[in-house]
């Protein structure tokens, strides 16, 4: 089954750091990126940051760079999102995302979503 | 970075109206438009990409359209499994952006 699962929810306080994985199955993990996507409540989502899972190459949103940290380990189709000093804002499902290529790869969408984990981050 | 905007922010419609929902991109995106439905608990699910591709599995009711800056979604005939928030989302450039939503209910 082609899916992507998330690790359990977390609690954190602030200043604290938190890591979450996304763990690929049923399909070939090195041929695609992993994305992290995170959504405040009632908020739109908001893009973290991609992982080439082949080479392991990242970018990040500048919003998250020095803080977030994402990593991938292909013996466990398994990706990571590190977060850092970690804040009441921070609070939000983060999700993993897989991004697929269309037209020869001319286009991109995330085609493959976790069910999100839930990152709660109070004193 | 790339702002999205959509309107209405909401709207409730009844079962087999016409639904149309505008993304406004804040500068020149080509195609690079993507459309995902988001029901209550659940991940966002992929619509459309490249602007006006139906990606697999997804029903022909739903259509996309537009170029550089100015794109729709459109349900020709709303069904109550479409009550879900829409949406749009940039890949022309990163950061990756979203627009704020648009919450679609039946009347």
């Amino acid at each position: 089954q082609v899916q992507l699962v998330q690790s359990g929810a977390e609690v954190k306080k602030p200043g604290a750091s938190v890591i979450l994985s996304c763990q690929a199955s049923g399909y070939m993990f090195t041929g695609y990126a992993i994305h992290w996507v995170r959504q405040a409540p009632g908020q739109r989502p908001e893009w973290m940051g991609w992982i080439n899972a082949a080479n392991g190459n990242t970018k990040y949103s500048q919003k998250f760079q020095g803080r977030v940290t994402i990593t991938r380990d292909t013996s466990a189709t398994t990706a990571y999102m590190e977060m850092s000093s970690l804040r009441s804002e921070d609070t939000a499902v983060y999700y993993c995302a897989r991004e697929e290529r269309f037209s020869s790869g001319w286009y991109q969408g995330f085609d493959l979503w976790g069910r999100g984990t839930l990152v709660t981050v109070s004193s | 970075d790339i702002e999205m905007t959509q309107s209405p922010s909401s709207l409730s419609a009844s079962v087999g109206d016409r639904v149309t929902i505008t993304c406004r991109a804040s500068q020149s995106i080509n195609s690079y438009l993507n459309w995902f439905q988001q029901k209550p608990g659940k991940a966002p699910k992929l619509l459309i990409y490249a602007a006006s591709s139906l990606h697999s599995g997804v029903p022909s009711r739903f259509s996309g359209s537009g170029f550089g800056t100015d794109f729709t979604l459109t349900i020709s005939s709303l069904q109550p499994e479409d009550c879900a928030t829409y949406y749009c989302q940039q890949s022309d450039s990163t950061p990756l952006t979203f627009g704020q939503g648009t919450k679609v209910e039946i009347k």
